[in-house]
């Protein structure tokens, strides 16, 4: 079975811009969660899809947007970019449960100058 | 808010000894989850071990297990026989509504 793959795996934006990054989890997987990880705040929830339903969010502004698609497929987008928003972009895929494992992508670095 | 503590930014370990990770957290619900993460430098993050708060046998899986202390709201990693492969972020968590992860513990595993 093929992992969770994300795609870009690196990208440099400018200020203002804006940014999409794509997600595909897990053949099988329904639910899709996204992850802001920085050395200085660590890893934090950004937000959860499931059957192409926002299922929970995190704390960070609305500039953060996602959707998941029928195939399950996630995309977050970024909004007016600040150099606060350079981070390593993580996504995870489960089937579904609380408690089930969450297979992580390798994640995509973007940098903001 | 749920809260999630890794007191040990660091921990070294003689490869074949025992090491133990500390995690504390914060919340006010009876029913969650908690997981360890293992994240190998510039390798994807991997689950470790994970528990089930109304299980109050300790989980176990082959060198690793876990001391979940649910009154002190505790879930300390222990590493055993410890391997150089064993070497990454460990990054505790916890699970109710949404995921909530610790600041990670850097394992450095001496030969």
């Amino acid at each position: 079975k093929a992992g969770v793959t994300q795609t870009p795996r690196y990208l440099i934006k400018t200020r203002g811009q804006q940014v999409t990054l794509s997600c595909s989890p897990i053949s099988g997987h329904r639910s899709v969660s996204w992850y802001q990880q920085t050395p200085g705040q660590g890893l934090q929830f950004l937000f959860e899809y499931f059957s192409e339903t926002q299922r929970n969010k995190g704390n960070f502004p609305g500039r953060f947007s996602g959707r998941q698609f029928s195939n399950s497929r996630s995309e977050m987008n970024v909004s007016t970019l600040e150099l606060g928003d350079s981070a390593l972009y993580l996504c995870a895929s489960t089937t579904g449960g609380p408690y089930n494992e969450q297979f992580f992508g390798p994640g995509t670095r973007l940098t903001v100058l | 808010a749920q809260t999630v503590t890794q007191s040990q930014p660091e921990m070294s370990v003689q490869e074949a000894e025992t090491v133990t990770l500390s995690c504390t957290y914060d919340t006010s619900e009876s029913d969650y989850y908690l997981f360890w993460y293992k994240q190998p430098p510039s390798r994807q993050m991997i689950l470790v071990i994970r528990q089930e708060a109304y299980k109050q046998q300790n989980a176990t899986e082959n060198r690793f297990s876990v001391n979940f202390q649910k009154a002190a709201k505790s879930f300390s990693l222990k590493i055993s026989d410890s391997q150089l492969g064993d070497a990454a972020m460990y990054f505790c968590a916890y699970r109710s509504d949404d995921m909530r992860f610790g600041a990670g513990t850097r394992l450095t595993v001496k030969p």
